[in-house]
């Protein structure tokens, strides 16, 4: 079944360096959307890409969607402390309606 | 309502025992997805709902799950004869209408089954 890979597992940033986190689908996907899970919360939508190599700017913020709709990045630039928390990508298929998440990176950042 | 309500918060139960978790989706939202949650992991897909069709329910783990939402609304997920291994968070999401959208998700209720 399909299967979505995120890396790193963990990153660990002083305030003010960039973060980036990697996504992989074992299938092409219909779309992508990131969520944003803040320790003790629920999973926040943040954004989500259907069009290949589309890239979308949110602040500091900039996603990416490969051009052969299986992978994606999402890419912080100059990290906050508010930034802490953990990212997940979730892939849907045009087949289903259901959205498969990957493990999630865990940002942590140094004030 | 304002946004989507799971009860209850926590859940403790003896295995064996049976547990019935509630979801309350967000007024007028179509579609409504439970997940479960282990820690340190992303939600993972158990079955969805349209109104009260229940198109894909490739998730459950097994016939020990199921999910009901009778009047297209509030849903239940009953999970029978808990074992130790069911233990994780359960989060419900609702979004408007099926299909490529943002998932608004409620707190969640975390179950410990001792």
């Amino acid at each position: 079944g399909q299967q979505v890979m995120q890396i790193p597992q963990y990153q660990h940033v002083q305030e003010g360096e960039d973060f980036t986190t990697y996504c992989n689908s074992s299938t092409t996907l219909s779309n992508i959307q990131w969520y944003k899970q803040r320790p003790g919360g629920h999973p926040v939508f943040l954004i989500q890409l259907v069009k290949s190599g589309e890239v979308k700017k949110q602040k500091r913020l900039t996603f990416q969607f490969g051009e052969a709709k299986k992978n994606s990045s999402l890419h912080i630039t100059a990290t906050q402390t508010t930034d802490v928390g953990t990212y997940f990508c979730a892939g849907g298929e045009d087949s289903s309606y259901k959205l498969i998440f990957g493990s999630g990176t865990r940002l942590l950042v140094r004030p | 309502g304002a946004g989507v309500s799971q009860s209850p918060r926590y859940k403790v139960t003896k295995r064996g025992q049976d547990v019935t978790l509630r979801c309350d989706p967000i007024s007028s939202h179509a579609t409504l997805y439970w997940y479960q949650q282990a820690l340190g992991q992303g939600p993972e897909f158990l079955t969805y709902f349209n109104y009260e069709a229940q198109p894909d329910k490739s998730g459950l783990p097994s016939d020990r799950f199921s999910a009901e939402r009778p009047e297209g609304s509030i849903s239940t997920l009953t999970i029978q004869r808990t074992e130790q291994r069911d233990s994780a968070m359960y989060r419900c999401a609702s979004t408007p209408h099926p299909g490529g959208n943002e998932q608004f998700f409620g707190p969640g209720t975390r179950l410990t089954v001792l």
